[in-house]
């Protein structure tokens, strides 16, 4: 059974900081990762989505890779903004569920 | 282009009674989710659609929850009757087909917040 584990749960920086929210998975035969952005009481927007045989997507200051093998992804925020402030969901799709699998969520707060 | 729209935003409810939830996916999406997210926890799927034919709804509690899809557009979740851990936000999504999953342009809507007291 897939199962998608996000660390830390919560992070508070400082703005202008860069930062990196992780993201692991226990079964590696997906499809693609993905990661959303939920702001508070709004539903999901998707921020990047990597393929299976790709490493790494960008957009803008985010930038997340992905390490199949070892079941890890990393997202990783450069000079952090106040408006970066919400709840990161990663999600993975494939393997044996065909489903999309969403992890618990790091909730950052970025502090002007 | 309108985005997938949901009613009621929030809803109190007391324990035991009913409540129902729709859905209006994005025009000429034909697959549309139902998920279940809990405070501090992932969304997780209740049941997909296709058109108006259901997909996966292996983790739909059948006991209490329904869901349908008249005419392969609207959709309509139903709890009957609700319980204290069903208090979560019920989120909706469409895509235009099931393969779109692979490719990310799944859509959500801002979700029903359900409060069971």
């Amino acid at each position: 059974k897939q199962e998608v584990t996000q660390i830390p749960a919560a992070l508070s920086v400082p703005e202008g900081e860069n930062l990196v929210l992780n993201c692991s998975f226990t079964d590696s035969a997906i499809y693609n990762l993905q990661w959303f952005r939920q702001d508070p009481g709004k539903g999901l927007t998707s921020l990047l989505l990597i393929q299976s045989s790709q490493r790494e997507q960008t957009s803008g200051r985010l930038n997340a890779s992905l390490d199949k093998s070892s079941g890890r992804s990393t997202l990783y925020i450069a000079a952090s903004q106040p408006g970066d402030s919400a709840t990161y969901l990663c999600a993975v799709y494939g393997g044996a569920t065909n489903k999309l699998i969403f992890g618990t969520g790091t909730l950052l707060a970025v502090q002007p | 282009e309108a985005g997938v729209a949901q009613s009621p935003r929030y809803k109190i409810i007391e324990k035991r009674q009913s409540v129902a939830f729709w859905c209006n996916p994005i025009s000429g999406h034909a697959t549309l989710y139902w998920y279940q997210q809990i405070l501090g926890q992932g969304p997780k799927l209740l049941i997909q659609f296709q058109n108006n034919g259901v997909v996966d709804d292996s983790q739909l509690p059948k006991d209490r929850f329904s869901a349908e899809r008249l005419k392969g557009v609207d959709s309509t979740l139903k709890i009957q009757p609700a319980k204290l851990e069903d208090s979560a936000v019920y989120l909706c999504a469409s895509s235009k087909g099931t393969q779109y999953v692979r490719t990310g342009e799944l859509f959500f809507g801002e979700g029903s917040r359900l409060t069971v007291l």
